[in-house]
């Protein structure tokens, strides 16, 4: 199956840093999402973005369909953006409407 | 709308014991979607279905694991019997059926078996 994984495995910034976070896949995707897991556990969705770029305020993410990458964007980072961060994907050619997850990128933003 | 509605959000069981965790999708979702996270293997799909039909029950561990849709709107996985091994957060994500669609992700379910 695909193969996804995600660098560096963990992070730690001061706030007011900014960071970026890289997942490789190894196939080409129907579906990319990054997620952010909170200290709740919570999976909240980030960006779906299997090609191109995207915004939402101080996060962005950059995928190169091509290359087979995802880059996700930190900025500014502020305590609240702690908690691990996963890449997922969906493999186009196998036909399995599943997500496969990255191990994570685990960041702790320090006051 | 609500969002994906899990029950319960935690269980505590004893080992042997019988575990029924609860889905709701969002309305008009016609994929499901049970995830497990455990710290060793991470986040893996269980099984999904598509229009209440399951489409791909690989990920499901053993025979010990069942899960059902009986309609659009609501899906089990049980656990007969429980073990410590199945201690972990199970997650149910729903999508639009099309291709290209983002999964949303419910809050979980902490299970803990003693």
């Amino acid at each position: 199956g695909i193969q996804v994984e995600q660098s560096p495995p963990d992070l730690i910034l001061q706030e007011g840093a900014n960071s970026t976070l890289r997942c490789n896949f190894s196939d080409s995707v129907n579906n990319l999402q990054w997620f952010h897991q909170n200290p709740w556990g919570q999976l909240i969705n980030l960006f779906y973005i299997p090609s191109g770029t995207k915004q939402n305020g101080r996060l962005s993410a950059t995928t190169v369909a091509t290359e087979r990458y995802s880059l996700l964007y930190i900025s500014s980072s502020q305590t609240t953006d702690s908690g691990v961060y996963f890449c997922a994907v969906e493999g186009m050619d196998t036909g399995r409407r599943a997500l496969t997850f990255g191990s994570g990128t685990r960041l702790q933003v320090q006051p | 709308d609500a969002g994906v509605i899990q029950s319960p959000r935690h269980e505590v069981t004893e080992m042997g014991q019988e575990v029924t965790l609860r889905c709701k999708p969002i309305s008009g979702h016609d994929y499901l979607f049970w995830y497990r996270q455990t710290m060793m293997r991470g986040l893996e799909l269980l099984i999904y279905f598509n229009n209440n039909v399951p489409i791909d029950d690989s990920g499901m561990p053993e025979d010990r694991f069942s899960a059902k849709m009986p309609n659009a709107s609501f899906s089990t996985l049980k656990i007969q019997p429980s073990e410590p091994r199945d201690s972990a957060v199970y997650f149910c994500a729903s999508s639009l059926d099309r291709t290209k669609e983002t999964q949303y992700f419910g809050p979980g379910t902490r299970l803990l078996v003693l």
